[in-house]
């Protein structure tokens, strides 16, 4: 089975930092780009951050530009995203997603999100 | 930034087709996608790339795109259909995703 598995939330004081991780499980994790997409309680979905196959190209949202960093391992199937200098605007459920190869080519990130994880809470608060 | 608007809320009597728009500025150069998302859950993607449809995803749901407007088309809509819709594209202009702001479907 297909899945994606996010962890790593939690209530953290603002200026602080944590380090969520999306663990892949049921296809070849190195063929994909990996997104991170947050929604604040109540509002719409947000693109955070994503990464290319081979983390050689990295994209964020311009409100974390310089404070998030995303990375992955493909040899243990995960992407994480390491957050710093939380603001209480960053409260989101953070999610993981695939992006789906168009065509049967994975170059670009432009094919929309196929397969989605369940979300882990970040709240950020003092 | 891009920005992708999408009306806030549509209503729609259960068996009728139900039609959530979204527009943008030279959108008709972009793959636009759209998501259904209920409450509690992550989204689900039921078109991408305007009228490609995952495998699971009803043949109800139906997507197309004319000049700078996208729509989602949901043809005999079901109660179970009720949720929020959002529109996204990947604008190559500035290597950012976008997504429009949600429409929350109503089955009257």
């Amino acid at each position: 089975e297909v899945q994606l598995v996010e962890s790593g939330g939690g209530l953290v004081q603002p200026g602080g930092s944590l380090r969520l991780s999306c663990a892949a499980s049921g296809f070849t994790f190195s063929t994909y780009w990996m997104t991170w997409v947050r929604q604040a309680p109540g509002k719409g979905l947000e693109w955070v951050a994503n990464i290319k196959q081979d983390g050689s190209e990295k994209y964020y949202v311009d409100s974390v530009k310089g404070r998030f960093t995303i990375s992955r391992d493909n040899a243990k199937n995960s992407v994480y995203l390491q957050m710093s200098s939380l603001r209480a605007e960053d409260t989101a459920v953070y999610y993981c997603a695939r992006e789906h190869c168009g065509g049967g080519s994975c170059y670009s990130p432009a094919y929309g999100m196929d397969v989605w994880g369940q979300g882990t809470t970040v709240r950020v608060s003092s | 930034s891009y920005v992708l608007t999408q009306p806030p809320s549509v209503s729609v009597a259960p068996g009728q087709t139900a039609s959530i728009t979204c527009g943008g500025n030279n959108i008709g150069s972009e793959s636009v996608h759209w998501y259904q998302q209920k409450p509690g859950q992550a989204p689900v993607v039921v078109v991408y790339e305007e009228t490609g449809r995952p495998s699971g995803i009803p043949e109800r749901f139906s997507g197309s795109k004319s000049g700078n407007t996208a729509t989602l088309s949901i043809s005999r809509v079901e109660a179970g259909d009720e949720a929020d819709y959002y529109c996204q594209l990947w604008d190559t202009s500035s290597d950012h995703a976008v997504f429009g702001g949600g429409t929350k479907l109503t089955v009257l």
